[in-house]
Formats: structure tokens, C-alpha cells, sequence
């Protein structure tokens, strides 16, 4: 079946800095969505991408649609120790039912105060 | 009660239990989904209902057995579990279908001994 590489698995940073991570997939999604996971908690909906090519941004947050449908990144700026958490990307592929979605396996971020 | 709750937040049960898990949603959805959510793997899907109507099922063994009495309300029935089903079990909603913006629970934290 369709698969989403997740990449970094994990990110050790200083308060601060930056983060980038992203999905990658040899097939093509029609939809991207990015989750954050806290401990103990369920995934909560960051940011929803339709369009190949679509920049959108939520505060700190921007995530971006690759142009080729099978990519997609999501930056987190100046980072806080409440960006702590694991981040999901999902994806809809258009093979698959309207409510099916693909999730990466995560990328842990863990922040240095 | 916002969003989307479940019950309970952890259980722990025998090989030879029954219990159930439950999910309400407060967003007004129309369709409701359990995933499991394993360590170190990426979420799977399990059942997706629309309307109270069952339009999924994702080769789940059957010794879960999903409820949906009404759009509002989700049920995981458990039976003669196996250690390994252990895992996060989450519940989510969302709009219908075509919308692939799906909204989580808290999960339950499954333990099977």
C-alpha cells in the first residue's frame, strides 16, 4: 500500500531555533494535513493543505503542498518548549476512499531550554 | 464537553475480558472512525461509519466489534483480546464525506494482560 516516509524520526534543538521537517511518498496525495501528538493525548489538526503548490501558515507554523503531490513540509519558527510533541503528517491518496487517510510514523520533537 | 471524548482514558483487561470502549463527539460530524495506534508505527485505521452506517472496515480481527448507535457516538466492543492488541486506541470525526479534516480523541490506553 501507499506509504509516508517521515523524516527527521527525531529533533534535538536549543530553544529558538527553527524546525523543518517533512513527508515524502512515491505515489501522490491529493490532500496533506499535519497533526501534533502531545503525550497522552490525541493528534490535534495543525494545518490542511488542498492544492499542489499551497503555502498556508498558522502562527509559527507554515506547511507547504509539493508541486509534484508527493511532498510536503511543515516549518515551525522560533520555537517554544510547548512545541514539544510528535508531529504527523497524513496524506489523502486519491486511490483510497474520501475519508482514508495515510499518516507518516512521526517526528519527535524535543526542545533544549 | 467539547470536541471529541473518550472513555475510558486507560483500561487494562484480561485475555478472557469483555469491555468496550466508548467515543461521543460534540462538533455536529457525520462520521466517526477508530484507529490503533501501535509504538513506533504509524496510526491504522480500523472502522470508518458514515451516518451510523458501517462503510469500513479495515481487515480488523474480529474480536473487536464496533457499535455506532447514532452520528454522535462510537462504540469498540472487546473481546478475548490478545497482548498484542495492546496499544493507544483513538477515536475521530469528521464532517462527512469528502472531508478529510478528521478531529481526535484523547484515546484510551489498552493494556491487555
Amino acid at each position: 500500500g501507499q506509504q509516508l516516509n517521515q523524516s527527521p524520526q527525531s529533533m534535538f534543538i536549543q530553544e529558538g531555533e527553527d524546525v523543518s521537517m517533512n513527508c515524502t511518498s512515491s505515489s501522490i496525495f491529493n490532500t496533506w494535513l499535519w497533526y501534533k501528538q502531545d503525550p497522552g493525548e490525541g493528534p490535534v489538526l495543525l494545518i490542511a493543505l488542498y492544492k499542489a503548490g499551497e503555502l498556508t501558515s498558522n502562527g509559527r507554523l507554515t506547511a507547504q503542498f509539493g508541486i509534484t503531490r508527493k511532498d510536503s513540509f511543515l516549518n515551525i519558527s522560533a520555537s517554544i518548549p510547548s512545541d514539544v510533541g510528535i508531529y504527523f503528517c497524513a496524506g489523502q491518496p486519491p486511490s483510497r476512499g474520501a475519508q482514508k487517510l495515510v499518516f507518516g510514523q512521526g517526528t519527535r520533537l524535543t526542545i533544549n531550554p | 464537553e467539547t470536541g471529541v471524548t473518550q472513555t475510558p482514558r486507560h483500561l487494562v483487561m484480561g485475555m478472557t475480558n469483555k469491555k468496550s470502549l466508548k467515543c461521543e463527539q460534540h462538533l455536529g460530524h457525520n462520521a466517526m472512525y477508530w484507529y490503533k495506534q501501535s509504538a513506533k508505527k504509524p496510526l491504522e485505521l480500523m472502522f470508518v461509519y458514515n451516518f451510523k452506517e458501517q462503510t469500513e472496515n479495515n481487515s480488523v480481527p474480529s474480536r473487536f466489534s464496533p457499535e455506532c448507535p447514532n452520528s454522535s457516538h462510537l462504540f469498540l466492543h472487546l473481546h478475548t483480546l490478545q497482548p498484542e492488541d495492546s496499544a493507544l486506541y483513538l477515536c475521530a470525526s469528521s464532517q462527512g464525506w469528502g472531508d478529510y479534516e478528521q478531529y481526535f480523541g484523547p484515546g484510551t490506553r489498552l493494556t491487555v494482560t
